[in-house]
């Protein structure tokens, strides 16, 4: 299983860009990016997710080069309510399960 | 409901006492995962479900720890004789394919 690798913890300001780069340069081929993001006393929850390239949302951008070692979640304009726990996940099309690393805490400062 | 419903939200047991958490997945699907998140860390993966089958139970951490899904929708993982280090939150969650998966708000569990 391909190993992620992300930054503990960031810090922004409201109404600031926040972009968290994920580290995983074992992905395989049919593995997908995902990332999830988590508050406290909740369970995780979908953000996007991506396979190559650029994906967008209403919610969030997902930037991914063309080599896969590594992709970026871009959050526009962020609020206090974005102060949460982002997790970016690779997970292979057929495995089923879904495996978490530590996260990224950013925190939103007004 | 529409989402993933997880019982007893909170549930504090005396070391040497069994356990049972239950799962409600979102009607239909196929795919049901259970987590275990001690404070401050992220999921670590306990088992996984396709349907009624155990496809992955790599993650229990002992033979204490022990899951079933038998008619392919609700789960219960179950925890025999739990220790102090039992305590942490249990996270469920369901998707209909390996895209999206739906958390529940977890079961915090306490051994004292």
């Amino acid at each position: 299983l391909a190993k992620t690798t992300q930054p503990i913890s960031m810090d922004s300001y409201e109404g600031q860009e926040v972009n968290i780069t994920c580290s995983h340069n074992n992905i395989a081929t049919n593995d997908y990016i995902t990332w999830y993001q988590q508050f406290p006393s909740q369970g995780p929850r979908f953000i996007i997710q991506g396979y190559k390239t650029k994906v967008t949302n209403e919610v969030a951008s997902l930037f991914i080069p063309a080599d896969r070692k590594s992709s970026t979640l871009s959050l526009p304009r962020v609020s206090l309510s974005d102060t949460a726990v982002y997790y970016c996940l690779v997970e292979g099309g057929s495995q089923g399960n879904l495996i978490f690393g530590k996260g990224t805490k950013l925190s939103v400062k007004p | 409901g529409a989402g993933v419903s997880q019982s007893p939200r909170y549930k504090v047991a005396k070391r040497g006492q069994d356990v049972a958490l239950r799962c409600d997945p979102i009607s239909g699907h196929v795919s049901l995962f259970w987590y275990q998140q001690a404070l401050g860390q992220g999921p670590e993966f306990l088992t996984y479900f396709q349907n009624e089958a155990q496809l992955d139970k790599s993650g229990l951490p002992s033979d204490r720890f022990f899951a079933e899904r038998p008619e392919g929708s609700v789960s219960t993982l179950k925890i025999q004789r739990t220790q102090q280090e039992d305590s942490a939150v249990y996270l469920c969650a369901s998707s209909f394919s390996n895209t999206e998966a739906f958390f529940g708000q977890g079961t915090r569990l306490t051994v004292v």
